[in-house]
């Protein structure tokens, strides 16, 4: 299977703990995406890398939350000190353009 | 801000009958309108798309069309079977200021389709 990989699928974490999650793109896909989508909404975008930089962010990431893509490959998406409302599906899709993207399977995240 | 409203929310079907889904959209510069199925547990699927510069895409029972001037789209399923049962969510791609291509989703629809 060549589609979006995440890692892992479900994560359970006490409030104040940090997470780290992992994407991994479609191997020919430059631009990666995180979005994070709660019970019965649409996804909502966080941030944005085209190769390795981080070319845009969602107000919706606070001073928590963090995301890397050293080498332009897979992605990480770490959040410190998890609150509450932190629980939600987090999705990541990559592109090859500025058009279709494609979504990985999510990791969902509870935090109790 | 931008914003895209989808309607309905929920959508009861019986088996073989047609589905239509409408979603607006608040940014008229937008130029490209994917749409994505999803199932429970799992990541959207795109199914369809279109983009600013054709008013139609069909691909088998999937249609989707679009009117730049209402600032609306929508999408079609005929002959509709089970298998079709998901929530389906509209999706716009607001050009200014969007070299990235971040969407903005709709609430999503959840169709289901009775045998």
């Amino acid at each position: 299977d060549t589609g979006v990989s995440q890692d892992p699928r479900h994560k359970i974490t006490k409030r104040g703990q940090n997470v780290t999650f992992r994407c991994d793109p479609i191997s020919e896909h430059n631009r990666l995406y995180w979005y994070r989508q709660t019970l019965g909404q649409g996804p909502e975008f966080l941030t944005y890398f085209q190769n390795e930089a981080q070319l845009e962010k969602s107000r919706l990431l606070s001073d928590r939350f963090s995301a890397e893509r050293p080498k332009g490959s897979f992605s990480t998406l770490e959040i410190q000190r998890t609150e509450q409302g932190d629980s939600a599906m987090y999705l990541c899709a990559s592109s090859r353009t500025t058009y279709e993207q494609y979504f990985g399977p999510g990791t969902r995240l509870t935090v109790t | 801000g931008e914003n895209v409203e989808q309607h309905p929310s929920t959508l009861s079907v019986q088996e073989g009958d047609s589905a239509v889904i409408k979603c607006t959209y608040s940014d008229s510069a937008s130029n490209y309108f994917p749409w994505y199925k999803q199932e429970l547990g799992k990541g959207p699927q795109l199914i369809i798309d279109i983009r600013s510069n054709v008013g139609e895409k069909k691909d088998q029972r999937i249609a989707v069309t679009l009117n730049k001037t209402a600032k609306h789209f929508s999408l079609h399923i005929t002959e509709t079977q089970p298998e079709d049962s998901a929530v389906y969510f509209c999706a716009a791609k607001p050009s200014l200021g969007n070299q990235g291509g971040k969407l903005i989703f709709g609430q999503g629809t959840e169709l289901s389709v009775k045998p």
